[in-house]
């Protein structure tokens, strides 16, 4: 059962350009959540989705970020103008999501955004 | 606005003796605990989960939870040098907002 997928795993992007993460939970999984890991700060929580729904995106930055996860395919996380403090590790996990209480989030192995 | 606050560290602790984690929580409505394993470089892995006050044990991982002084902590037995790694704590409060809130983590360090 292949886990968590992410790509790609390193990008490298100029100032002013977009960046486009793409994420495939877990088979069986229908309920993906975006993080983002600035050097030396924890894990910040930035949008919940569901297929073809944005459930919870209280963690977005206002302007710049954008996050889909369409009927077919993977979710993806899109930075458009990118600026050198977006630089950082962003990771995708997914839970099964069956029941009332929060199910385990299994993560992926994450994308090291570098903007130069 | 909920937190989650652990010591940084680093803590350093002999091979084979035992690891103690703690972390404290500012939101009375977290519902679900979790610890998570980070070395450095990769992404979190799943250590433990734990909903109920007491303790859950799980192999040389004992996670345990008291709700009314908001804190949970993680023992580690029998320490290995494979264990070096940052523990993160996490909690949901399950309701509205559905993502987890992450503690900076604690940086462990097991000594040959």
């Amino acid at each position: 059962n292949a886990g968590v997928m992410q790509n790609p795993r390193h990008l490298v992007r100029r100032r002013g350009q977009e960046a486009r993460l793409r994420c495939s939970p877990m088979k069986g999984h229908s309920h993906v959540y975006w993080y983002r890991q600035l050097p030396e700060e924890g894990l910040k929580f930035m949008v919940y989705l569901q297929k073809e729904n944005i459930i919870d995106e209280s963690g977005m930055p206002k302007e710049r970020f954008s996050a889909e996860f369409p009927k077919e395919g993977p979710s993806i996380l899109r930075i458009q103008q990118v600026v050198r403090g977006d630089s950082a590790a962003y990771f995708c996990a997914s839970s099964p999501r069956v029941g009332g209480t929060q199910e385990t989030q299994y993560f992926g192995p994450g994308t090291r955004l570098l903007v130069l | 606005q909920k937190e989650v606050e652990q010591n940084s560290g680093p803590l350093s602790v002999p091979e084979g003796a035992i690891a103690s984690l703690n972390c404290t929580y500012s939101d009375r409505g977290s519902q679900s605990f979790f610890w998570y394993r980070q070395y450095s470089g990769k992404s979190p892995e799943l250590i433990m989960s734990i909903y109920s006050n007491g303790d859950k044990e799980d192999g040389r991982f004992t996670a345990q939870l008291n709700k009314a002084s908001q804190y949970v902590s993680l023992l580690i037995r029998d320490s290995q040098p494979s264990d070096s790694a940052t523990y993160l704590c996490a909690l949901d409060s399950g309701g509205g907002a559905d993502g987890l809130t992450f503690g900076k983590g604690t940086h462990l360090i097991i000594q040959p």
